[in-house]
Formats: structure tokens, sequence, C-alpha cells
């Protein structure tokens, strides 16, 4: 059983494309985040959801749109693509998030997502 | 937010013991410090945490300087899947995690 799902896995588009990501998680936690690791393989936190609210949006440009249907799921929504979206993106999950500073985060595999 | 310093890059012996330090001088007192590990071509995944005493899991143990301004992951007997990039990251909650740039370990056989 995985813990943390992502699909797809690999994600080739052309520039100005909208496209989606989808995260799930059966572990039963209450918090799920995205993370974006880029070529230089620095990993950066973009949302976070505690209960289906946001908690976090770093400074992530408004074409990037989480939506979290149910405390399971927390898909990316990407508008307008462009070149230097090209990253991996990372998917993750915790029980607690905020208030809970021991919380383990399980991740995803990845989506490694191409721009061209 | 506390920030830490690690070495670029370690090599070891398979089988050998391994010390990763981590230099974390301006963390808070109620930061834990986590562990994490990311494998080639795989999500990161944890390893371990503590906030002040010394720490064991199955997977490696942590020391936790006094003063917790520096900690050290030992990896008891590294193995070649031990490969990989190790973070080390001072933790409150979660708009305080943030990956550094890690230190990757390479096992030599």
């Amino acid at each position: 059983d995985t813990a943390v799902s992502q699909t797809p896995k690999y994600l080739v588009t052309q520039m100005g494309n909208d496209k989606s990501i989808k995260c799930e998680q059966n572990l039963g936690h209450d918090t799920m985040y995205w993370y974006k690791q880029d070529s230089k393989k620095f990993l950066k936190i973009m949302f976070s959801y505690n209960n289906k609210e946001l908690i976090i949006n770093e400074t992530v440009p408004n074409r990037f749109s989480p939506k979290s249907p149910d405390k399971a799921h927390l898909n990316l929504h990407i508008n307008s693509l462009e070149l230097g979206d090209s990253a991996v993106y990372f998917c993750a999950s915790s029980q607690g998030g905020q208030g809970n500073p021991r919380g383990e985060q399980f991740f995803g595999p990845g989506t490694r997502l191409t721009v061209l | 937010d506390a920030k830490t310093t690690q070495p670029n890059s370690m090599e070891s012996n398979e089988e050998e013991p391994v010390h990763l330090p981590c230099n974390h001088s301006t963390i808070s007192g109620t930061d834990y410090i986590h562990w994490y590990r990311q494998l080639p071509s795989q999500g990161p995944e944890y390893v371990i945490h503590g906030l002040t005493s010394n720490v064991n899991n199955r997977m490696a143990s942590l020391a936790i300087a006094e003063d917790r301004k520096s900690s050290t992951l030992i990896l008891h007997r590294a193995t070649l899947r031990d490969a990989a990039v190790y973070y080390c990251i001072p933790y409150y909650n979660f708009n305080k995690f943030y990956f550094g740039s890690g230190t990757k370990l390479n096992v030599k056989p």
C-alpha cells in the first residue's frame, strides 16, 4: 500500500498550457503539503493544507492553485505553464501540522514536470 | 528561522559508521531537530528527530550537543542503500520547515 501517491509521475507539456497534479494519502493525516524541487535540488515548500484549509502559501505565483476536496487529497493546478515551472513536485502529509513539531512528514514519489 | 550548515558531501565505506554533522547555531529553544534523507530519484524520507536528548531508532542515532547548536546523525553501519542526501532541519511548526542543501553521502563498497 502506497502511503502518499502522486499522478502522473512524469508530465511533459508546452508553455502556456494548464495542467494538474494529483496527490492522495491513505495515512489518515490532517495536513498535506506541496513542495517544489528545482534543477539545483533545492526543496522548497509551496503550500500546506490543514483539514482542507490553506495554512501556508509561500511566495508562489497565482498561477499555482491547490485544491483539497477532502483531507486525503491535495491537488495542484498550474495555469499558463512557464519554462521556469519545470521541476519535480512532491506532495507530503503529516499529522497535526502546526502545533505538532514532532510530526513526521511522509513524501510521495514526486512528479517530474517538464515545460517545453 | 534557524539556519543550518552541513558539509556538501561525505564519503564512507560500507559496513562502517558514519557521522553526519550539522550546525544550527541560531536554533530556538522550541525547535525540534529533524533529519530527513533523499535517495536518488525519490521523495525525502524521515530519519529521526529530537529536542534535547540523544535519540535512537532502527535507522540511526541522533546526538544533540548540550547547547543544541549542533547535532550529529550517526549511521552505525553504512550500507549502499544509505547513499543519499541528508538534511538537517530545525523545526517548530511547518511554516519553518525548510530544507537546506544537505550532505550528499557516498558509500563505497
